[in-house]
């Protein structure tokens, strides 16, 4: 069974620009959460969707935003692009909702320069 | 919100010896309570976890115990081994209807010294 799938690996960007990160869930996995892994802070929640809605909502600023589609594959949008957005964004999905045994993907590295 | 906090930061324990990491969690409602291993260039990846209705759960050389009283929660690992070296992260949630992301303590180092 294929884990959680996070495309790209890595990403530069540039100070401004707005990027989109994808994640594909365990197969049969319906609910899809995103983190942000930093030195300084550590794992922060982003959001979390369950059947194509979001169910919660870290406290981060609206320039980051996410939604599920109707196979469960979920992307996040940063934009407007700040030097501290630079981190590792991990995806993770479970299998219902309760978001309960959440496996996480490799994550994708974001550099904003 | 939650908060959870873990301890310590870095163990370092000889090959063979037990492992212990422990957190506490603030909020009274948070009911679920899984542990992560990171390795380098990964993910975390679940290790075992606990809800609280249980007081006590092992997995082969993995065990957490939970006291819901204290608010606090601990990882047990027994007879190290090499490739037990990683970060581990404790983290609690509010599972459910209505519930929360999961809140990360900040990480503990472990380190097997051969």
């Amino acid at each position: 069974k294929a884990g959680v799938t996070q495309t790209p690996r890595y990403l530069i960007k540039t100070r401004g620009q707005q990027v989109t990160l994808s994640c594909s869930p365990i197969s049969g996995h319906r609910s899809v959460s995103w983190y942000q892994q930093t030195p300084g802070q550590g794992l922060q929640f982003l959001f979390e969707y369950f059947s194509e809605t979001q169910r919660n909502k870290g406290n981060f600023p609206g320039r980051f935003s996410g939604r599920q589609f109707s196979n469960s594959r979920s992307e996040m949008n940063v934009s407007t692009l700040e030097l501290g957005d630079s981190a590792l964004y991990l995806c993770a999905s479970s299998l219902d909702r309760t978001g309960d045994k959440a496996f996480f993907g490799q994550g994708t590295r974001l550099t904003v320069v | 919100g939650e908060n959870v906090e873990q301890h310590p930061s870095t163990l370092s324990v000889q090959e063979g010896d037990s492992a212990v990491i422990k957190c506490t969690y603030s909020d009274s409602a948070s009911n679920y309570f899984p542990w992560y291993k990171q390795e380098l260039g990964k993910g975390p990846q679940l290790i075992i976890d606990i809800r609280s209705n249980v007081g006590e759960k092992k997995d082969q050389r993995i065990a957490v115990t939970l006291n819901k009283t204290a608010k606090h929660f601990s990882l047990h690992i027994t007879e190290t081994q090499p490739e037990d070296s990683a970060v581990y992260f404790c983290a609690a949630r509010t599972s459910g209807g209505g519930a929360d992301g999961l809140t990360f303590g900040k990480g503990t180092h472990l380190i097997i010294q051969p």
